[in-house]
């Protein structure tokens, strides 16, 4: 049984560009997180998604940010028009059930905006 | 806000010894915690967790303990190996709004001298 995957395990932007992560659940896991981690500091949550539906999003920035998880495929973090300050590690996590139950990280996409 | 603490940034102990890592909670509405452990380059991996309604589970060398009268939670890692040099981080599910999302603490960096 594969872990969550996700890809690119790194990416380079340039400022203004656009960013693209993906993020492949295990399998018979329905409910997708998406979390952002600065050098040095712990994970912040940013979104929480089942197939096909935003649940919660309070951590997501009100602009440029956008997620995804379609009904069929991995689900996506897109990042519009990137700046410096986006570079991160982003850390996709998925789990069986929604809420207090096991959630497995992916190894996570290291985007660097030059 | 509420949020999840880390007494100690750091710890370094002997191989052999037994770790301590402690966590300090806020939120009384917090029912599920989650240690887990993170080394560089990777991510978060799930060690073990417990729920508010037990004190104390084990795993294989590790034991969590939970004490909700004074909101604290600790990892003990048995015979600590260089190979559990990481980070480790508690996070909680705060239930409520909160559905689906974990509030991860600041780290506790894990040093095992050979």
């Amino acid at each position: 049984n594969a872990g969550v995957m996700q890809n690119p395990r790194h990416l380079v932007r340039r400022r203004g560009q656009e960013a693209r992560l993906r993020c492949s659940p295990m399998k018979g896991h329905s409910h997708v997180y998406w979390y952002r981690q600065l050098p040095e500091e712990g994970l912040k949550f940013m979104v929480y998604l089942q197939k096909e539906n935003i649940i919660d999003e309070s951590g997501m920035p009100k602009e440029r940010f956008s997620a995804e998880f379609p009904k069929e495929g991995p689900s996506i973090l897109r990042i519009q028009q990137v700046v410096r300050g986006d570079s991160a590690a982003y850390f996709c996590a998925s789990s069986p059930q929604g809420f207090n139950t096991e959630a497995f990280f992916g190894q996570g996409t290291r985007l660097t905006v030059v | 806000g509420e949020n999840v603490g880390l007494h100690l940034p750091t710890l370094s102990v002997q191989e052999g010894d037994n770790s301590i890592i402690n966590c300090a909670y806020s939120n009384s509405a917090s029912d599920y915690f989650i240690w887990y452990k993170q080394e560089s380059g990777k991510g978060p991996q799930f060690i073990i967790d417990i729920r508010s309604n037990m004190d104390k589970r084990q795993g294989q060398r590790v034991t969590v303990l939970l004490n909700k009268t004074v909101k604290h939670l600790s990892l003990q890692i048995a015979a600590t190996q260089p190979g559990d040099s990481a980070v480790y981080f508690c996070a909680e599910y705060a239930g409520g709004t909160s559905y689906g999302k974990l509030t991860f603490g600041q780290g506790t960096i894990l040093t095992v001298h050979p």
